[in-house]
């Protein structure tokens, strides 16, 4: 099952940035968090992931809450080709490895 | 460097027939996974793979889904015998090594009819 929570879907000005929050309240002390996201057609592309630190790539940026029970995803300049559906995923690590995805947040971004 | 690799892309075929995909993951990926994705829903994993070895099958409909990657290189999905409910996309994905990203291919959509 998964162990994460997302909102079903959300809108974003194109030009402005993505906020995608997302709640993982169970999460254990060696279990990352990663995020992916689908286009339409096409296998799930890999953003960003992280344990306790916040971390940025030239993707986007991973801000994850002190207790761990909650992170965000932020496109900062969100463009059209970002409408996608984005998955957090709690990484189960002691059982070698699995991504489990849940539903996800479908973003649309908006001209 | 080259993707993982998935085929076909597309197959229709009618319940009841069998049906095999094939993976061909990045080169030097160690682990390997096939995920279904039911329309609508998120990626479900099905087996995962290391090296040759099955880690974890548990959610692999074992009276008609099998999978093997003998070689420890490309692996193959089959279902027999095909039932509408497996309708779906099927995602191979591949890692280096633990505590790596996934790739994933582009999926097979199969279509049962």
């Amino acid at each position: 099952d998964a162990k994460t929570t997302q909102p079903t879907s959300m809108d974003c000005a194109e030009g402005r940035a993505a906020n995608l929050p997302c709640n993982h309240s169970t999460i254990s002390g060696n279990e990352y968090v990663y995020w992916y996201r689908q286009i339409h057609s096409q296998g799930p592309q890999y953003i960003i992931h992280g344990l306790k630190n916040n971390e940025t790539n030239e993707m986007a940026s991973l801000i994850i809450t002190e207790d761990r029970k909650s992170s965000t995803l932020i496109l900062p300049h969100a463009t059209l080709r970002d409408t996608a559906v984005y998955y957090c995923i709690v990484r189960i690590t002691n059982t070698g490895n699995q991504f489990y995805f849940g539903t996800g947040t479908s973003l649309t971004v908006i001209p | 460097e080259a993707g993982v690799a998935q085929s076909p892309r597309y197959k229709i075929i009618e319940k009841r027939q069998s049906v095999a995909f094939w993976c061909n993951p990045i080169s030097g990926h160690a682990t390997l996974y096939w995920y279904q994705q039911i329309l609508g829903q998120g990626p479900k994993l099905l087996i995962q793979f290391q090296n040759n070895g099955v880690v974890d099958d548990s959610q692999l409909p074992k009276d008609r889904f099998s999978a093997e990657r003998l070689k420890g290189v490309d692996s193959t999905l089959k279902i027999q015998p095909a039932k509408l409910e497996d309708s779906a996309v099927y995602l191979c994905a591949s890692t280096l090594q633990m505590n790596t990203e996934a790739f994933f291919g582009q999926g097979t959509r199969l279509t049962v009819v």
